[in-house]
């Protein structure tokens, strides 16, 4: 079954501490992204990679970091340093070359700060 | 930074009536893509124009990308409590580049 994979799907961490968020994807596609949605707002771009070992900051890249080892996963993290991490994370994966770019969504991470 | 801008914000409609949601670009768009997110769900994409005065349809639901490539609609004919959700546009303005979304158009059905 092709898709993406994110988890969990809860995540509760304290202030102050770092958190990890898993993507995972065997859809084959070069391109990765991740996006940050608070309550009735739209997706903001956090980090985007458009291929292994490379990565580009989105909007609102202060606080969080990436890593793109494997074509298959894009794992981000959320740092102390980022004032209100606590939303709802939305991890996506795309072919990257138009026109076949849209972009498939992970379930995504909804992360609560205490 | 390129923006992209989506109205109304919310829109609540009694089952049968027709639904709009308009999207404007700050910047001349290579391509537009709607996506559909359900309560509690991640988005979904639902199409992508690409040419100037492009118009699509998918049953009952309508795409149109404007003349010059810098606005975007989608109308849903008779809502049925299945659209329920918010809808968003993104627009990408190079080919193969990152898509900015616009703040998406929460659309309420009553049966």
């Amino acid at each position: 079954d092709g898709g993406i994979t994110q988890s969990p799907k809860y995540l509760f961490r304290k202030e102050g501490q770092n958190v990890t968020l898993s993507c995972e994807q065997n859809l084959n596609h070069d391109a990765m992204y991740w996006y940050r949605q608070d309550p009735g707002q739209g997706l903001r771009l956090i980090y985007y990679s458009q291929i292994v070992n490379d990565f580009q900051k989105g909007d609102i890249a202060e606080g969080y970091s990436v890593s793109r080892e494997k074509k298959e996963s894009f794992p981000l993290t959320v740092t102390s340093a980022q004032k209100n991490p606590t939303a709802f994370y939305l991890c996506a994966s795309s072919i990257g070359q138009f026109p076949y770019n849209e972009q498939f969504f992970g379930p995504g991470t909804r992360l609560t700060v205490l | 930074g390129q923006q992209v801008m989506q109205i109304p914000q919310y829109q609540h409609v009694q089952e049968g009536e027709d639904f709009t949601t308009y999207c404007n670009s700050s910047t001349t768009l290579s391509n537009i893509q709607w996506y559909k997110q359900r309560p509690g769900g991640h988005p979904v994409f639902l199409i992508q124009l690409v040419k100037s005065g492009e118009v699509k349809k998918q049953k009952r639901l309508t795409f149109q990308f404007g003349e010059a490539k810098k606005n975007s609609s989608l109308h849903i004919t008779a809502t049925q409590t299945t659209d329920v959700g918010t809808y968003f546009c993104a627009g990408e303005e190079t080919s193969g580049s990152r898509l900015t979304f616009g703040e998406g158009t929460q659309l309420t059905v009553n049966p």
